[in-house]
């Protein structure tokens, strides 16, 4: 089984700074087989990236992906207020695993 | 629109069973899998398996294996999932998601609103 890590665990940011967020697999991840998923509190998870850098419908560009392999990485550029959340990336190119979440909040 | 709609909270007793159900709308069913995915309180994301919905064929995570079965009712457009012998640390949420995936697996694009199951004695 593929095991998926991220860090940090939480991150603290003022709205309008960058966000940078880690996601690592014990093993290389066939095609760039990486999603990131955002939660809020009460909801459902929502699609952000796919294939490590492909944006998801309707998602905003400040979001961006990159890496490949073992290590990859979700970018926001510049926070926005509802962009407070809880992230998680996932494998999907060896069986689906989810990482332990990164909590963005308001600093 | 596509959309997941989930049966209601439930509390069960531990050892019993419990059957949540996801109704799919606005696409084609047969043309996905769904998964379903746990989230216990305050925790991570958890994934139990998945149902091709064509074929009716499974993949259990290993945690699950055993103790989870995936079906579907193609008639009524609906996924279920039942997990037996619960524990109180079966108490989550429990998802239904739809994988974008078919020939190559892929992430997952739509999902349930969830439903709560509380194992309490």
């Amino acid at each position: 089984e593929i095991v998926v890590t991220q860090s940090p665990g939480t991150l603290s940011l003022s709205p309008g700074e960058r966000a940078t967020l880690s996601c690592r697999a014990s093993q290389s991840v066939s095609s760039s087989s990486l999603a990131w998923y955002q939660q809020k509190p009460g909801q459902a998870p929502r699609l952000l990236m796919y294939g490590a850098s492909n944006r998801a419908t309707g998602i905003p560009d400040r979001f961006s992906g990159s890496g490949s392999g073992t290590d990859f990485t979700l970018t926001i550029s510049r926070l926005e207020p509802e962009d407070f959340a809880v992230y998680y990336c996932q494998q999907y190119g060896g069986s689906f695993t989810f990482g332990p979440g990164t909590k963005v909040d308001i600093k | 629109q596509v959309q997941l709609v989930q049966s209601g909270a439930e509390v069960k007793k531990p050892g019993a069973s419990v059957k949540v159900s996801c109704k799919a709308s606005g696409y084609i069913f047969t043309g996905y899998y769904i998964h379903w995915v746990r989230q216990a309180p305050g925790q991570g994301l958890e994934w139990m398996g998945w149902i091709n919905l064509n074929s009716g064929g499974t993949n259990y995570a290993q945690n699950f294996q055993g103790r989870v079965t995936m079906s579907r009712d193609t008639s009524i457009r609906t996924a279920y999932m039942e997990v037996r012998g619960l524990f109180s640390d079966d108490t989550a949420v429990y998802y239904c998601a739809r994988e974008t995936g078919l020939a190559v697996a892929g992430p997952f694009d739509y999902w349930g609103q969830g439903t709560l199951v509380t194992v309490s004695s």
